[in-house]
């Protein structure tokens, strides 16, 4: 069966210091790859996501960039934080064949101080 | 563009009772429509989905029929129990297109 892990769990960190967000997949090949951030009290809203090695698209411009250096491996980072990155960040995958449903990851909670 | 309205939270339950949280959509042709159960600090779990039109999803006691003709997709389930306390997200997905469109998710709290 397909797992999906994510870590650290939970992070805090000092504004400006760098970012380095992993996210990976087991049991499956060829995965889309998503990351969604869920501010405090709000919805879910998709940040990147990637069809393939090496291949990512942003949703929303902003300071943070995403990678896939491996084909079951999404790496979320950023140079600086700001304050408003504060949130919880949900990896999710979906199998490569046009099946919709996308399986989300434990995530991570990223407070900026 | 597409979008995804949820009734505002909190919906506050004794257990047994009756639930209705309601999700309306907007969208152009016929997307796929999730349920999504997220547990205090724990990630999305998906609850039941629908792909097309009359299409009933139905898992652990939920379900919720895809209806075209009011562009709804309404959670119920008929007696919920305490552990079902959690945030419930409705999302649409287009057909072609890699995002997953969520409304704002609705908190339920089911005392005993």
């Amino acid at each position: 069966s397909q797992t999906i892990h994510q870590w650290p769990a939970t992070l805090v960190q000092p504004v400006g210091s760098p970012l380095s967000l992993e996210c990976t997949v087991e049991g499956t090949s060829n995965p889309n790859l998503y990351w969604y951030r869920q501010a405090a009290g709000r919805g879910l809203q998709l940040l990147f996501y990637s069809v393939g090695i090496g291949q990512i698209s942003s949703e929303v411009p902003q300071n943070l960039s995403a990678s896939r250096p491996q084909d079951r491996q999404f790496i979320l980072s950023s140079k600086k934080l700001l304050l408003s990155d504060s949130g919880f960040y949900l990896c999710a995958w979906s199998p490569g064949t046009g099946v919709e449903t996308q399986y989300f990851g434990p995530g991570t909670r990223l407070l900026v101080l | 563009g597409n979008s995804v309205t949820q009734m505002e939270g909190p919906v506050t339950l004794s257990e047994e009772a009756f639930l209705t949280i309601n999700c309306t959509y907007t969208a152009t042709g016929y997307p796929s429509l999730f349920w999504y159960v997220q547990y205090p600090g724990e990630g999305l779990q998906l609850l039941l989905k629908a792909t097309k039109a009359d299409d009933k999803g139905s898992n652990k006691g939920f379900e919720a029929t895809y209806r075209k003709e009011t562009t709804s997709f309404h959670l119920e389930k008929g007696s919920v129990q305490v552990s079902d306390s959690a945030v419930y997200f409705c999302a649409l997905k287009q057909t072609g297109f890699q995002k997953l469109v969520f409304g704002t998710g609705t908190r339920l709290l089911v005392s005993p």
